[in-house]
């Protein structure tokens, strides 16, 4: 059975700090580790990660995979009040037949920014 | 516009009434479309995964006579929530997985917005 922790599960900051949230993983055929915002409503897609190593960033936020570690980091760097949500890390899972996925979550961290 | 739309966002309603919830993917096929539960403070969890044409696959500890789901269309999924209980209480989320060549090629998933469901 596939199984996600992230840690921590909550965090408090002031705006302006940096954060680094972890996701550790244990799959069988890794293909992918995604990560998530959620707020009030369902999450948002943040990143996709494949490759060991390569960064990807969008504004404030990157992330990274460490496929030896079997973990990856999403940090945020001067975070904003409207940073504060639940981060979500996420596996899929491929089913058999239709070419779609499964996705297994980790509990989430969640963060809040005050000002 | 939204890749999927989930419909109603909030219902509230009395214990014993059976809740129809609606997934819609809008601008591509979805062969699984998949069914969470999130309760306050906790993450998503699965509580099934619906095939279009033929039964749903549910999880482990989910009932299936009280979580019924309809996938009749490449478009169209639905969750019914029969004779619900206060303890039904829960954001319930859908998710649809583009076959190939459908939807965004990044993402393996695309959710609703969620419905809120109240049991009173």
């Amino acid at each position: 059975e596939d199984k996600v922790v992230q840690s921590p599960l909550s965090l408090v900051v002031h705006e302006g700090d940096t954060v680094t949230l972890n996701c550790s993983y244990e799959v069988t055929n890794f293909r992918s580790l995604l990560w998530y915002k959620q707020e009030k409503k369902a999450p948002t897609f943040l990143f996709m990660l494949t490759s060991s190593g390569i960064e990807k960033k969008s504004g404030r936020l990157s992330s990274i995979l460490d496929k030896k570690e079997l973990s990856s980091i999403l940090n945020i760097t001067a975070t904003q009040t409207g940073d504060s949500a639940i981060y979500l890390c996420a596996v899929p899972r491929s089913l058999p037949g239709a070419g779609s996925y499964q996705l297994t979550f980790g509990k989430g961290t969640k963060l809040s920014v005050i000002p | 516009g939204a890749v999927v739309s989930q419909h109603p966002s909030r219902v509230i309603c009395k214990s014993g009434t059976s809740v129809k919830i609606e997934c819609r993917s809008l601008d591509f096929q979805a062969t699984t479309m998949f069914w969470y539960r999130q309760f306050p403070k906790q993450s998503l969890m699965l509580m099934a995964t619906s095939n279009e044409g033929s039964k749903a696959t549910y999880e482990q500890g989910v009932e299936k006579d009280k979580f019924l789901i309809n996938h009749a269309s490449l478009t169209l999924s639905t969750l019914t929530v029969t004779s619900a209980h206060p303890e039904d209480s829960s954001f319930y989320i859908c998710s649809a997985s583009s076959i190939r060549g459908g939807g965004r090629s990044n993402q393996p998933q695309h959710f609703g917005d969620g419905t809120r469901l109240s049991i009173l």
